[in-house]
């Protein structure tokens, strides 16, 4: 079946590590998304890709990194110089750029 | 840049009653409107959306209508169900950007 796919579903990292996200779609979807979810807000853009090697920041893209070497991939790294980092995250893709979004079921990050 | 408002936060009906979840946006560029249903520890699903072009859209129990003029669209659920407890996320999108809603969290009393 098609679909995307989050990777751990739980992650725990202590202070000043970093840690990568994985984030992977069969469904041949150009453009790749991770947004942050906290408690009682909506969800916050940190990066975009469109196509492989490209990628753009979004709102709140301070303290993390990206990379889209292949189309099927777009993992996240949560790097030391995120402030706040336990949130639940998610990544999500989409054929073009006015389609809705299909999302991976998250990971959730805590910082020990 | 775009500002989408959601009301409620929190809504609770009685199983077999409606549910509406109201969002207003404020960039008159945007052009589609997705909803999204995320269950609890899961990513959201997208589970209808609706064009500029069109004034209302229904799929079974669920419907979106669009009121361009007033900058707002509205997700209605009918005849609730238990499995329809979830957070609703709503979105407006203006070119390449998806502005969300800060989400309703609908719990149906059975």
């Amino acid at each position: 079946d098609g679909g995307i796919t989050q990777s751990p579903k739980y992650l725990f990292r202590k202070e000043g590590q970093n840690v990568t996200l994985s984030c992977e779609q069969n469904l041949n979807h150009d453009a790749m998304y991770w947004y942050r979810q906290d408690p009682g807000q909506g969800l916050r853009l940190i990066y975009y890709s469109q196509i492989v090697n490209d990628f753009q920041k979004g709102d709140i893209a301070e303290g993390y990194s990206v990379s889209r070497e292949k189309k099927e991939s777009f993992p996240l790294t949560v790097t030391s110089a995120q402030k706040n980092p336990t949130a639940f995250y998610l990544c999500a893709s989409s054929i073009g750029w006015t389609d809705g979004y299909t999302f991976g079921s998250g990971t959730r990050l805590t910082v020990v | 840049g775009e500002n989408v408002e959601q009301h409620p936060s929190t809504l609770s009906v009685q199983e077999g009653d409606s549910a509406v979840i109201k969002c207003t946006y404020s960039d008159s560029a945007s052009n589609y409107f997705p909803w999204y249903k995320q269950e609890l520890g899961k990513g959201p699903q997208l589970i209808i959306d609706i064009r500029s072009n069109v004034g209302e859209k229904k799929d079974q129990r669920i419907a979106v209508t669009l009121n361009k003029t007033a900058k707002h669209f509205s997700l209605h659920i009918t005849e609730t169900q238990p499995e329809d407890s979830a957070v609703y996320f709503c979105a407006a999108v203006t070119g390449n950007q998806f502005y969300f809603g800060t989400g309703t969290s609908l719990t149906v009393i059975p």
